[in-house]
């Protein structure tokens, strides 16, 4: 299986303190994308890197890229309670196909 | 940006029966529209992708008479259920990607809200 792994697969914080998931791929990619994800819902875009970036930022987003040890890391700074949900990393290859990671399932706490 | 609908949102429908899912592009052209499956607590497993006017390309271990795949124009292509068992229950999720042009941004692949399909 292509499928990337995150982890935690599970994270609990309070809310205004930050989250940080990793996501670990297995090929060479073209860019990596994260993704959230809300209980029953369809995916929304949160940001994407591309293979010969380091580090994107995007409001309280974070996102960090090491392709010599391909992985990547979401950071989520000062979360609230509405950032609960479950985020993906997806990877682009050479193929064109958007493989997703196994997710990590965020709940914030009042 | 781009719009993906997906129709019905949830159904419920006996063992044997066939459901027909919609997916459709509201403001752009999608030449290639991508099918994923994902059961509760899990990831998005890609079924299939379709490219508009040709036959869909499924992945390994996906049974192509069972869910039959149909790009027919460049808004809506359709996922169609055959003799549903409970085993198919899982969560449908569509993604539509734009062709050489310039809205949405060419390559960019737009997600659907997803059809909720249980078996009885």
């Amino acid at each position: 299986s292509q499928q990337g792994e995150e982890d935690p697969q599970a994270l609990s914080i309070q809310e205004g303190e930050n989250a940080t998931m990793n996501c670990s791929y297995k090929t060479s990619i073209n860019n990596l994308q994260w993704y959230r994800q809300n209980s029953g819902r369809g995916l929304v875009h949160l940001i994407l890197i591309r293979s010969n970036e380091r580090e994107k930022h995007s409001g309280r987003l974070r996102v960090t890229l090491d392709t010599s040890k391909k992985s990547s890391s979401l950071l989520i700074t000062a979360s609230r309670a509405a950032d609960t949900a479950s985020y993906f990393c997806a990877t682009k290859g050479g193929g064109n196909k958007l493989t997703f990671g196994t997710g990590t399932q965020l709940k914030v706490e009042l | 940006g781009a719009v993906v609908s997906q129709h019905p949102s949830w159904v419920i429908c006996k063992s044997g029966t066939s459901v027909k899912i919609e997916c459709r592009s509201l403001d752009f052209q999608a030449t290639t529209m991508f099918w994923y499956r994902q059961f509760p607590k899990q990831s998005l497993m890609l079924m299939a992708t379709s490219n508009e006017g040709s036959k869909a390309t499924y992945e390994q271990g996906v049974e192509k008479d069972k869910f039959l795949i149909n790009h027919a124009s460049l808004t809506l292509s359709t996922l169609t259920v055959t003799s549903a068992h409970p085993e198919d229950s899982s969560f449908y999720i569509c993604s539509a990607r734009g062709g050489l042009v310039a809205h949405p941004p060419y390559n960019e692949q737009f997600f659907g809200p997803g059809t909720r399909l249980t078996v009885l």
